[in-house]
């Protein structure tokens, strides 16, 4: 299970930092991502966390804006987002690697946290 | 950039069968891609449904099916069903460290 938190308001460039935490699997063994969803819009990937933190991509979309990392002690994901513009308002999703080495699709997926970007 | 396409809505009858596509901007999608396709209903997180091509996750009815036809990955539903509809949306994996998703289906059924 996944469970993000964190969300809320914020003022165009401004900043917030979204947790995921997760439970129910050995969660070190397992690289994770952040998607996020726009109102009314698709899904978009934003960013991947190796199970060890040594690799991590970025969307060119969030690229120096946005820093992810893990504490596998705490099993926990989080998303540091700065400078925030009205485009970032959307719902975060934690999402897991479904398979453990396999990067190709992400299952499962948490409830989603909502950000709002707004003055 | 990458764009990963999808039918912006798709119609289909109860009962009926639908095969909704996921296709690149440029070139062909392969098996290599691990085509995945999610459902989503409003205020829900995506549900996988269909993972690496053709594989039904757990709990899928198998009215759901996954391929590549021609040079896209496709979705079949066969004998839709009323709460079939849904936004579907597939995942491509692009490797080195790029994940795209199309931009989504809404499908009817009516």
């Amino acid at each position: 299970q996944l469970v993000e938190s964190g969300g809320g308001l914020v003022r165009p460039g401004g900043s917030l930092r979204l947790s995921c935490a997760a439970s129910g699997f050995t969660f070190s063994d397992y690289s994770m991502n952040w998607v996020r969803q726009a109102p009314g819009k698709g899904l978009e990937w934003i960013s991947y966390i190796s199970r060890s933190s040594s690799t991590i991509y970025y969307a060119d979309s969030v690229k120096g804006r946005v820093t992810i990392s893990r504490d596998n002690a705490k099993n926990s994901l989080y998303l540091q987002m700065n400078s925030l513009r009205a485009e970032d308002t959307a719902v975060y999703y934690c999402a897991r690697v479904a398979v453990a080495g396999n990067p190709g699709w992400f299952d499962p997926w948490g409830q989603g946290t909502l950000v709002t970007v707004s003055s | 950039q990458t764009v990963v396409t999808q039918e912006p809505s798709f119609s289909v009858s109860p009962g009926g069968t639908v095969t909704l596509t996921c296709g690149l901007s440029s070139g062909s999608v392969s098996t290599n891609y691990y085509p995945t396709w999610y459902q989503q209903t409003p205020g829900q997180a995506p549900r996988t449904l269909i993972y690496s091509t053709n594989s039904r996750s757990s709990g899928v009815p198998d009215r759901f099916s996954g391929s590549i036809l021609g040079n896209k990955a496709a979705l079949t539903i066969t004998g839709a069903q009323a709460d079939d509809e849904s936004d579907y949306y597939c995942l491509l994996y692009m490797g080195s460290g790029l994940w795209v998703f199309g931009g989504g289906t809404k499908l009817t059924v009516l």
